[in-house]
């Protein structure tokens, strides 16, 4: 089982260029999560995903847009990259059908990105 | 806007220690989890709790649902404990506000 896994490890975006995270899951878990991780600011919600067909907003949404292509996949766009949206990505999955907030999230490494 | 505090922010001990991190909210919660990330930035799930107290090898969680406090204990520490270790407050749903919210993270060095 290779777990949670996001691609790209590493990125440098340009003001205004668009790009997509991916994530993906391999063990059948039906909740998903997009976080950013700041210094000084910690883990911050940006969307989640309950259950295949549903998105949710988190405490910090603004500026990206989500899709849980499938129960394997979810992925997190940047329609218009912001020198603000530097930070690293992480991607969580868990496997609680209601949202996992009360069962074990397990997390992808991360993509770091560079918002030039 | 709801915060989770934790304390210390930095924390060296000496290996062997028994290390205590703790935690508070300021509002009810329903559930806590604690996390370890590694310092090459990988996050594992130690602990959820929603009372009393869970044990995982040398370490310990507890937690106080009423007077909203959590304590990490780390038994016999040792320099591979060394991570930064995040609590993260589950809000009550319907709320209104993110289902999570997490700690700012406290950073622990055990020299051998």
């Amino acid at each position: 089982n290779a777990g949670v896994t996001q691609t790209p490890k590493f990125q440098v975006l340009k003001t205004g260029q668009s790009m997509t995270l991916q994530c993906a899951q391999d063990m059948n878990h039906n909740s998903m999560y997009w976080y950013r991780q700041d210094p000084g600011m910690g883990l911050r919600l940006i969307y989640y995903s309950a259950s295949e067909g549903t998105t949710d907003k988190g405490e910090v949404p603004n500026g990206y847009n989500v899709s849980r292509l499938n129960k394997r996949e979810f992925s997190l766009r940047l329609e218009s990259a912001a020198p603000s949206q530097t930070s690293v990505y992480f991607c969580a999955s868990s496997e609680a059908r209601l949202g996992g907030w009360w069962e074990t999230q397990y997390f992808g490494p991360g993509t770091r990105l560079l918002v030039l | 806007k709801n915060e989770v505090e934790q304390s210390p922010q930095n924390l060296t001990a000496q290996e062997g220690e028994f290390i205590t991190i703790n935690c508070s909210y300021s509002v009810g919660i329903s559930a806590l989890h604690w996390l370890q990330q590694h310092p090459g930035g990988g996050i594992v799930s130690l602990f959820m709790l929603s009372s009393g107290k869970k044990k995982h090898g040398r370490l310990i969680a507890t937690i106080n649902i009423q007077e909203k406090h959590s304590s990490l204990h780390i038994t016999a520490s040792h320099p591979r404990d060394s991570a930064v270790y995040i609590c993260a407050a589950v809000l009550p749903l319907f709320s209104g506000n993110t289902p999570l919210v997490f700690g700012k993270g406290t950073r622990l060095s055990v020299i051998a």
